[in-house]
């Protein structure tokens, strides 16, 4: 398995426009998971599906943010409109019912100038 | 609510043993973990232990868990330069909580 991947590696994006960060999880996986890194607040958990479903997304921080599932193999992150505050490293993750531990991906660092 | 808890920054010399410590509140937690970020990267599982032992070992790292004082520590044994990392706490229920993260800085 080529483990979780996440697209792009890397994003610039002007203040304003709209951002889509995309995540493939591990075939298999029932949950998934969207992550927010940053110096200033460590690692923030934003959302978490199961079998599809979001069940927790108390850690959004605002109405800009959204996020989807439409199907186990796929997931975005959507930010519109982005601000510079939104500056971070995301991280998606998932993880198995039947397991123990998340797999991450290698995340998508995101600059809004 | 869930909170764990760490200290930021640890430097040992290469070839000594590193012990990183935490703390925990949730004490419903089934696992709790500790992964390893390197530069750029993501985070990678290092180890885990279930809320009903004391102590796991897995080569040169062992973990120590105190349930009833909430507090788990990573021992690495004969530290490498390649240790050297951001090292996470982290317990779960039905998420994740991480800890604010141990720097480990390994030195000759």
């Amino acid at each position: 398995d080529a483990g979780v991947i996440q697209s792009p590696r890397h994003e610039v994006t002007e203040m304003g426009q709209e951002v889509t960060l995309r995540c493939k999880p591990i075939s298999g996986h029932d949950y998934l998971f969207w992550y927010r890194q940053t110096m200033m607040r460590g690692l923030e958990l934003l959302i978490y599906f199961n079998n599809n479903v979001p069940i927790d997304d108390s850690g959004m921080p605002e109405d800009r943010f959204s996020a989807k599932m439409p199907n186990a193999s796929f997931s975005t992150l959507k930010i519109q409109p982005s601000e510079p505050r939104d500056s971070a490293v995301y991280f998606c993750a998932s993880s198995s019912s039947q397991g123990y531990g998340y797999t991450f991906g290698s995340g998508t660092r995101l600059t809004v100038v | 609510g869930e909170d764990v808890e760490q200290s930021l920054f640890l430097s040992v010399r290469e070839g000594d043993s590193s012990v990183i410590n935490c703390t925990y509140t949730d004490s419903s937690s089934t696992y709790l973990y500790w992964y390893k970020q390197e530069p750029g990267a993501g985070l990678q599982l290092l180890t885990y232990i279930f809320s009903n032992m004391d102590m796991k070992q897995d080569q040169r790292l062992t973990v120590l868990l105190n349930k009833k004082d909430k507090h788990l520590s990573l021992r690495i044994a004969d530290t490498q330069t390649g240790d050297s990392a951001i090292y996470f706490c982290a317990e779960t229920e039905d998420k994740l909580i991480f800890g604010a993260g141990t720097r480990l800085a390994v030195h000759p």
